[in-house]
């Protein structure tokens, strides 16, 4: 069965450094998709991603975050200088189409900045 | 106002007893989709089961049914016979026009030998 894969599974990164998230989203989906999860809380929508351009993006996803799809397979969420409380499991998450109706999720990269 | 409500923080039930892990909603939008993820100790996502507002019937995926009260804007989701795999927490979850999902806070369950 196809599956979004996110890599990696867990980093640790000091503050203030710049962190990749990597995800490639299931091959004949088109919108993409982050969202976040602090520990114990719940889960929370950063960024939509459609024809190459953020389609919408929360509150959360301010300039320190940026997505970009750099060729036909991966999806990546970059945060540019890393803060204590970015700390949470990211998920990627792909859909067929909008209104898709079932959004496949990644087993999530769990980043720590200490 | 929370769009999505998740009344039961955590929730305890004896192995092979049915579960109904409760969801409300708010939306005034005539077009939305319901959806309920299991997350289990190991942290993943799962989709379970999606309902959409115009279906006739409640959405069924094996051991899981959506009971889907339009008029009450609920939610719930009904595991029948429950196992200890099941233990884990449930998100319910809306998606209204635009493509982002939004979560309750859900539910922690513990399925007992």
């Amino acid at each position: 069965e196809p599956e979004v894969t996110q890599t990696p599974s867990h980093q640790v990164t000091q503050m203030g450094q710049e962190v990749i998230l990597r995800c490639v989203p299931i091959s004949n989906h088109l919108y993409f998709y982050w969202y976040r999860q602090i520990l114990g809380q719940k889960v929370e929508f950063l960024v939509s991603f459609y024809n190459n351009e953020i389609s919408e993006k929360s509150e959360i996803f301010d300039d320190q975050f940026s997505v970009e799809r750099p060729d036909g397979s991966n999806f990546t969420l970059k945060i540019r200088s890393t803060k204590l409380e970015d700390s949470a499991m990211y998920f990627c998450a792909s859909s067929v189409q909008k209104p898709g109706n079932t959004i496949y999720f990644g087993e999530g990269s769990w980043l720590t900045v200490v | 106002a929370q769009k999505i409500t998740q009344t039961q923080p955590g929730m305890f039930v004896q192995e092979k007893e049915a579960v109904t892990l409760d969801c409300t909603y708010d939306t005034s939008d005539p077009s939305y989709g319901l959806f309920w993820y299991k997350q289990p100790s190991s942290g993943e996502m799962i989709f379970l089961i999606y309902q959409g507002s115009y279906d006739q019937q409640n959405a069924t995926e094996g051991r899981y049914s959506l009971n889907f009260q339009k008029a009450r804007k609920s939610a719930n989701l009904v595991i029948s016979a429950s196992q200890l795999g099941d233990s884990a927490m449930y998100f319910c979850a809306m998606r209204e026009g635009n493509p982002r999902i939004i979560f309750g806070k859900g539910t922690r369950l513990h399925i007992l030998p």
